[in-house]
């Protein structure tokens, strides 16, 4: 039974498509988190909920929206794609209280053509 | 803000050897310290983590680390590594007491040869 799911774990589209990458936790956690990592590995975080309010929002283009419709679920819509926007997207999540570190999806890799 | 450096992007070594992977951490308040393994095309494992209490922490896999606080260090080491620890291992920090902001290293890939 997968912790934290995401869907799908490839997507190949087109540049100028609009697609979404969904997220979903069953651990009972109630902050959730997309991180994006690049070709060289390195991982940055694009967004955190808490309790679908949105408490991080790192420097990143308004084409990519998050919602999240429950504490269980974080997904990631993004307009417009780019070249650059070519990445592994990982969702995570964490409980806010007696933190621990993260549990993360397994990744969707994303490549735009 | 929080940072972290992993100096060595690549660390090769021969099977039954021993390794340590480097990792500094930048804060000017306190931190919890994680370390991350992945495997080729998966996701992020946690393989260890510093919250509190004894500065050196282990692994169910052999891997341990010690917190030194003078040093703001978190390096890991294994006495004796196998071919399937093959993977990258990423270095990461939080401050303490809200927020649960992971910042991570730049990684450092773990090659372990025959």
């Amino acid at each position: 039974d997968t912790a934290v799911s995401q869907t799908p774990k490839y997507l190949v589209t087109q540049m100028g498509n609009d697609k979404s990458i969904k997220c979903e936790q069953n651990l009972g956690h109630d902050t959730m988190y997309w991180y994006k990592q690049d070709s060289k590995k390195f991982l940055k975080i694009m967004f955190s909920y808490n309790n679908k309010e949105l408490i991080i929002n790192e420097t990143v283009p308004n084409r990519f929206s998050p919602k999240s419709p429950d504490k269980a679920h974080l997904n990631l819509h993004i307009n417009s794609l780019e070249l650059g926007d070519s990445a592994v997207y990982f969702c995570a999540s964490s409980p806010s209280d007696r933190f621990n570190g993260y549990t993360f999806g397994s990744g969707t890799r994303l490549t735009v053509v | 803000a929080q940072s972290v450096t992993q100096l060595d992007s690549q660390v090769p070594v021969f099977e039954e050897a021993p390794v340590e992977l480097r990792c500094n951490y930048s804060s000017s308040v306190s931190v919890y310290l994680f370390w991350y393994v992945q495997y080729p095309n998966q996701g992020l494992q946690l393989l260890l983590k510093y919250l509190s209490g004894s500065t050196l922490v282990e692994s169910i896999n052999g891997f341990e680390a010690e917190f030194n606080k003078s040093q703001t260090s978190f390096h890991l080491r294994k006495p004796s590594v196998h071919i399937s620890d093959t993977a990258e291992y990423f270095c990461a920090v939080s401050r303490t007491g809200g927020g649960n902001k992971l910042t991570f290293g730049t990684g450092t890939q773990l090659k372990v040869e025959l």
